[in-house]
């Protein structure tokens, strides 16, 4: 069944960018919308936006100066950029399919130097 | 952005009960673009019901969603221990998707 890992360093200094890579397993990336969710420890979900598998592409206007996120239909994945990085951005980042509904398990990113 | 409120915040039951949870949007959602998603600690949210009311494949029957325009609610007719959890609603309607804040549910 398709699966979804989220990948990339557990651990980013402030002021620098986060990256992170979400692979797609037992089925295509095509033909699908594909989001990133984040959760502070403790707290609530945040949508930071969403990329069709054409590329294009939907921001939270609160993250969009920071936010970039691109998809590699060749290698199956979709990433995630945040730039400007802040303590505040310490969270579990998730990526998921939008419809239907599949989450990967979550990754912990820390910001902190 | 639409602004959703959930509340309770903690609601405590005991097994076998019925659990009502409530999501009010600050403005219309389109559509009924509203989902309810469960989440345990340490576990990603497993999504429940989508456009207020269609439960998502393999969910049981005892989780039911209803609501149109701004008042929504997530109704567990009875309580399993395995529904003690957070409950989160979500509009899709319009960006940004918003969540609201969550209700706790926890054994009495």
């Amino acid at each position: 069944q398709v699966q979804l890992q989220e990948s990339g360093p557990g651990l980013v200094k402030p002021s620098e960018t986060l990256s992170l890579t979400c692979t797609v397993s037992g089925g295509s990336i095509s033909s699908y919308y594909w989001s990133w969710i984040r959760q502070p420890p403790g707290k609530g979900l945040e949508w930071i936006g969403y990329i069709y598998y054409s590329g294009s592409t939907n921001y939270n206007p609160s993250l969009k100066s920071r936010v970039t996120i691109s998809v590699e239909t060749s290698k199956n994945q979709f990433s995630l950029k945040l730039s400007s990085v802040t303590a505040a951005d310490t969270a579990v980042y998730y990526c998921a399919r939008v419809n239907p509904s599949l989450w990967g398990q979550g990754t912990l990113v820390t910001v902190s130097s | 952005e639409i602004v959703l409120t959930q509340s309770p915040g903690t609601l405590s039951l005991s097994p076998g009960e019925r659990a009502t949870l409530s999501c009010r949007a600050s403005q219309s959602v389109s559509s009924s673009y509203l989902a309810w998603y469960q989440q345990k600690p340490g576990q990603a949210p497993r999504l429940l019901i989508y456009a207020a009311s269609s439960r998502a494949s393999g969910i049981p029957d005892r989780f039911s969603g209803s609501g149109s325009g701004t008042d929504f609610t997530l109704t567990i007719s009875r309580l399993e221990p395995e529904d003690f959890a957070v409950y989160y609603c979500q509009q899709y309607g319009s960006s940004p998707w918003t969540f609201g804040q969550g209700t706790k549910v926890e054994i009495k």
